[in-house]
């Protein structure tokens, strides 16, 4: 079956970095776009970020346009996101989602909770 | 951006109940707009997609209509299962979500 796992969440302080990480499996990893969406507590979805099935086009939210990083190996079947700069109001949990067609989200993550505070 | 306005916010209502949660766009996505139903501690399940079409595994006591920028989620015949938030999401310009209504138990 589809699996999508999130790691590397945790408490980090302001300004600094920490990497996401989503490994894929149960489907060809290779041939799926990606994107990134968070949550913050008891808040809404956000849309942060997309790569396309090869990593040759990417895409971001002005919210984290210039901190954020969304790449992928498909040799290992895992996407990544890249937070640089972390800020308090990054804090949310941060779900991997596998787009149908650029459309709705048909496979999602169990979440990975970032916590940004000193 | 398109933005997606949901209502209301949360609501109270029984088992058995008819409820009906509305979302409207900023601007016209045609029937580019799916429904997910979210339990604490989980992540999204899809219940609605292209505005109006079932997903596979949901109950048809829900169902979905509208188009252009006025959609509706309807829930005939509310469940114990069926308290939970609910939101919107439209996919005709990049990707953006209601802000969510919270079905409770009365």
């Amino acid at each position: 079956q589809v699996q999508l796992v999130e790691s590397g969440g945790g408490v980090v302080q302001p300004g600094r970095s920490l990497r996401l990480s989503c490994a894929g499996s149960g489907f060809t990893f290779g041939s799926s776009a990606f994107h990134w969406v968070r949550q913050a507590p008891d808040k809404g979805l956000e849309w942060l970020a997309l790569i396309s099935y090869d990593g040759s086009h990417t895409d971001y939210a002005d919210s984290v346009r210039g901190r954020f990083t969304i790449s992928r190996d498909n040799s290992k079947s895992t996407l990544f996101l890249q937070m640089n700069s972390l800020r308090p109001d990054d804090t949310a949990t941060y779900y991997c989602a596998r787009p149908y067609l650029s459309s709705w989200y048909d496979y999602w993550g169990q979440g990975a909770l970032v916590t940004v505070s000193s | 951006a398109v933005q997606l306005t949901q209502s209301p916010s949360s609501l109270s209502a029984s088992v058995g109940d008819r409820v009906t949660i509305t979302c409207r766009a900023s601007q016209d996505i045609n029937s580019a707009l799916v429904w997910y139903q979210q339990r604490p501690g989980r992540a999204p399940d899809l219940l609605i997609f292209d505005a109006s079409k079932l997903a596979s595994g949901v109950p048809s006591r829900f169902s979905g209509s509208g188009s252009g920028t006025d959609f509706s989620l309807i829930i005939s015949g509310l469940q114990p299962e069926d308290f939970a938030t609910y939101y919107c999401q439209q996919y005709r310009h990049y990707w953006t979500f209601g802000q969510g209504t919270k079905v409770e138990i009365k």
